[in-house]
């Protein structure tokens, strides 16, 4: 099976810096993604790592690492409209193609004044 | 991306009924999911939809109690049957699309059953 840990909570203060980290336990997948998701709202998709190393995108950038089982979100120039749920997800290798996502226990990110 | 539309947004529904939420993609996909999330917590997959036959249940999710159609390639329906309050929930239905087959959600079903 697929597990992936999050921290369930984490706060940080405007123009800060933040990482979010995923754990996790599978037999295999195809690749890490994050989505955002404001209370309320549907999730958006964020980022995708295929192979392991960082992708960059504006003040968004996500890291894989295979052989440590361990990704991480960063967040940067936090702004208040970043304060939201972030999930991390994997499409797991199982039986041929699938695309289904497994999600992560979710981070609620809240950043302060 | 892939513009999702869901309906109803919410219902209150008394227990022993069934709802049908239907979910509606602006462009044809390949794949179709349903999800469910309670509040506060992270996303659960129910099923894969599959277009013109059955769909595929993760476990813990049968047939009988969420019984899904997918007619086209746009075009969904996940039934909750014989509710209960325990299935109070959020649902939301997905799309893949794209090279990275990228999940575009919808804005979900918010379901009280009383």
């Amino acid at each position: 099976g697929q597990s992936l840990e999050q921290p369930s909570e984490v706060t940080a203060v405007e123009g800060a810096i933040v990482q979010i980290n995923c754990t996790y336990q599978t037999s295999g997948f195809y690749g890490l993604s994050w989505y955002q998701q404001h209370d309320g709202g549907a999730p958006t998709f964020l980022s995708y790592n295929a192979l392991d190393g960082l992708e960059e995108t504006g003040r968004f950038s996500s890291f894989l690492s295979r052989s440590d089982s361990y990704g991480y979100l960063l967040l940067q120039e936090l702004q208040m409209k970043d304060s939201a749920s972030y999930f991390c997800a994997v499409r797991p290798r199982v039986g041929g193609a699938t695309n289904k996502l497994i999600f992560g226990t979710g981070t609620l990110l809240a950043v302060q004044p | 991306s892939a513009v999702i539309s869901q309906k109803p947004s919410r219902d209150i529904c008394q227990r022993g009924t069934s709802l049908t939420i239907q979910c509606q993609v602006d462009s044809q996909v390949t794949m179709m999911f349903w999800y469910r999330q309670q509040p506060g917590q992270s996303l659960t997959l129910i099923a894969t939809a599959n277009q013109g036959s059955e769909a595929t249940y993760e476990s813990g999710f049968v047939i009988d109690k969420f019984p899904i159609s997918r007619p086209n390639l746009t075009f969904s329906t996940l039934t909750v049957s014989n509710m209960s309050p325990e299935d109070s929930s959020i649902y939301l239905c997905s799309a893949a699309g794209g090279p990275q087959e990228t999940q575009y959600f919808g804005p979900g079903t918010r379901l009280l059953v009383l």
